[in-house]
């Protein structure tokens, strides 16, 4: 998975709880992104980050915030769980510049259940 | 905002046959347009890719086919095997100006027969 992981893998939570996901990379690509996947939608962009502190949302923003101290490092935060926000998450990464693609690879995924 | 739409959303062929995966997207100025296979429990994994300069391209078995003027562009799989059994995504973005977003199909769920 390119040097991505997530974690934790997997959350069982409750409503109106908050939830903080993590992705950690090690390949030092400057993009980072924030997706959820669920049956019939494909994957959706909730956040993507464009350096250090550069955040801007996705489509699927409400609910969600997320922020990016160090290069390899991306958070999801939800504030207040709902049960709408039970989902697949999957974090990408990609560095389109210096010679390189605009390829993005997948981490592996957290299975957020919120009851 | 941008739209992509896949078909079919399910599969079924006999390995050895081919499989063909379309895609239309409503965005004229998309320019990359990747495909991914997602096995059960892991993360989306890019296949092939093809940008809007280039009509066709192949890699082994499979080959991608673009048409900017119908906006629309395929995913096509040959000699398929059981291990091709997976969920496959198609998006498009248009680089640099959408930040390297992409905006993704809803998937196909190919199941190959052995």
């Amino acid at each position: 998975d390119a040097g991505i992981t997530q974690s934790p893998r997997h959350k069982v939570t409750e409503t109106g709880t908050p939830v903080t996901l993590r992705c950690h990379q090690t390949e030092n690509h400057r993009y980072m992104y924030w997706y959820r996947q669920d049956p019939g939608h494909g994957l959706r962009l909730i956040h993507y980050s464009y350096g250090v502190k550069d955040t801007d949302k996705g489509e699927v923003s409400d609910g969600y915030s997320v922020s990016r101290s160090k290069t390899e490092d991306f958070l999801l935060t939800l504030e207040s769980a709902t049960s709408s926000q039970t989902s697949v998450y999957f974090c990408a990464i990609s560095e389109p510049y210096g010679g390189f693609t605009d390829t993005q690879y997948f981490g592996p995924g957290t299975r957020l259940t919120v009851l | 905002g941008e739209n992509v739409e896949q078909h079919p959303s399910t599969l079924s062929v006999q390995e050895g046959d081919s499989a063909v995966i379309k895609c239309t997207y409503s965005d004229s100025a998309s320019n990359y347009f990747p495909w991914y296979k997602q096995e059960l429990g892991k993360g989306p994994q890019l296949i092939i890719d093809i940008r809007s300069n280039v009509g066709e391209k192949k890699d082994q078995r499979i080959a991608v086919t673009l048409n900017k003027t119908a906006k629309h562009f395929s995913l096509h799989i040959t000699e398929t095997q059981p291990e091709d059994s997976a969920v496959y995504f198609c998006a498009a973005s248009r680089n640099p100006r959408s930040s390297y977003k992409l905006i993704f199909g809803s998937g196909t769920r190919l199941l190959v027969r052995p």
